[in-house]
């Protein structure tokens, strides 16, 4: 049953602290998201990726977060320093467009997220 | 700025019955989405649609998309509690982009 996979689960880490997040999309996936939900802002897009390269990353507070793919089988988002505001469930998915150029989004398959708490 | 607004917000029925929710905008988009989203779990897709006034059917869930593009309804028949869940709509604006508006969300409770 192939799913997203993304660790850790949890994570509760100190302000000023580094935090990285880790994500392996389905295998022949060869696009990646990132998002982010809050109670308050919702369900929000960090940033994406396709054939490892990054093709948005407007979502994302560059001062602070870094989103890398450093192979097809891992994305990483990092978040240094972390700040309490950072605290939310981030969540990667990833999908394989149909090849229509200008038509609906990727269908996306989500990981069961991360919930990081910054104390 | 919340472009995607979902109503209700909260919902709970009893099984059986019939419940719509809606997702309202005033930006026009190219495709809309629906997604259902459990506890501890990430969104999972349930419907696109593209053209306006299209309907599609998924079992008991009727998903219909505005003739203007703007809004979309969700309807359940004979909700059952595997229904329960938070629904959330999500707007594209422009084939092509990958970015998703995604709307406040309706959490919904079948009451056995």
């Amino acid at each position: 049953d192939a799913r997203v996979t993304q660790t850790p689960r949890h994570k509760v880490t100190e302000m000023g602290q580094e935090v990285t997040m880790r994500c392996q999309p389905i295998l022949g996936h060869n696009t990646v998201f990132w998002y982010r939900q809050t109670m308050m802002q919702g369900l929000e897009l960090l940033a994406y990726f396709r054939n490892r390269a990054p093709l948005d990353d407007s979502g994302m507070p560059k001062d602070r977060f870094s989103a890398e793919m450093p192979d097809a089988t891992l994305a990483t988002l990092k978040i240094q320093p972390s700040e309490p505001r950072d605290s939310a469930v981030y969540f990667c998915a990833s999908g394989l467009p149909t090849g229509q150029v200008q038509g609906p989004p990727t269908e996306a398959f989500f990981g069961q997220g991360t919930r990081l708490t910054v104390v | 700025t919340q472009l995607l607004e979902q109503s209700p917000q909260f919902l709970s029925i009893q099984e059986g019955e019939n419940l719509t929710v809606y997702c309202n905008s005033s930006s026009v988009f190219s495709s809309l989405q629906w997604y259902r989203q459990e506890p501890g779990e990430g969104p999972v897709l349930l419907v696109t649609v593209v053209t306006g006034g299209e309907v599609k059917k998924l079992k008991r869930l009727t998903f219909q998309f505005g003739d203007a593009r703007k809004d979309s309804s969700l309807h359940i028949t004979a909700a059952q509690p595997g229904d329960t869940g938070l629904y959330l709509c999500a707007g594209q604006f422009r084939f092509g982009n990958e970015k998703l508006t995604f709307g406040t969300g309706t959490r919904l409770t079948i009451i056995p």
